[in-house]
């Protein structure tokens, strides 16, 4: 099992630009979410998914689109990078758990953005 | 928005010695989570916690679900050097599958 991946590892965009963040999990993890992480702060919930077909706003949306295909793939887009999006975004998945609780979450390895 | 309060930020100890850490809230939480980061990588669940009043233990790590549902605490016994990192606890909104991440305990061991 590779677990969760993220690609790109690294990425600089300028202004303007959009681009696509890819996760993808081998697990068969209902749940999937987005996060990013500043200098100095914890970690901030972007959008999440509880399963294909279902996404939903988590703390932070705004500038952000994410859709949920199949089980396997949650991509992040940012429509038009703006430098307030400088940041490390994170992936992670999880089994739903009973009772509205999510079971332990994992985290891909991140993707380090730069908008210029 | 809803927030965790994390508290030390920062911690400087002598190897062998015990670290306690906290997270409070004004919020209602159905699952407490405890995450080490080390640098470069993605968090990794350190303990896992589903009821108000359940204390766990992982190794040497326990943490603690807080009877209001609004705190947790994890300690750490006899650090070693390899403890070092960024300590973040996470709380699931009652209700929800959001989850609040608190702003980290920066952990340094001496040895």
């Amino acid at each position: 099992n590779a677990g969760v991946t993220q690609t790109p590892k690294f990425q600089v965009l300028k202004t303007g630009q959009s681009m696509t963040l890819q996760c993808a999990q081998d697990m068969n993890h209902e749940y999937m979410s987005w996060y990013r992480q500043d200098p100095g702060m914890g970690l901030r919930l972007i959008h999440y998914s509880v399963g294909a077909g279902i996404t939903d706003q988590g703390e932070v949306p705004n500038g952000y689109n994410v859709s949920r295909s199949t089980t396997e793939d949650f991509p992040l887009r940012l429509l038009s990078a703006a430098p307030s999006q400088t940041s490390v975004y994170f992936c992670a998945s999880s089994l739903l758990g009973r009772q509205g609780s999510t079971d332990t979450q994992y985290f891909g390895p991140g993707t380090r953005l730069t908008v210029l | 928005g809803q927030q965790l309060n994390q508290s030390p930020q920062s911690m400087f100890i002598q190897e062998g010695e015990d670290v306690s850490m906290n997270c409070t809230s004004s919020s209602i939480f159905n699952t407490w989570l405890w995450y080490k980061q080390d640098p470069g990588e993605g968090p990794v669940l350190l303990i896992a916690l589903y009821k108000a009043g359940e204390l766990t233990s992982n190794g040497r790590l326990t943490a603690q679900f807080g009877i209001t549902r609004k705190d947790s605490f994890l300690n750490i016994s006899a650090s070693i050097p390899s403890d070092v990192g960024i300590y973040f606890c996470a709380g699931q909104l009652r209700g929800t599958y959001k989850y609040i991440f608190g702003t980290g305990t920066r952990l340094k061991v001496l040895a």
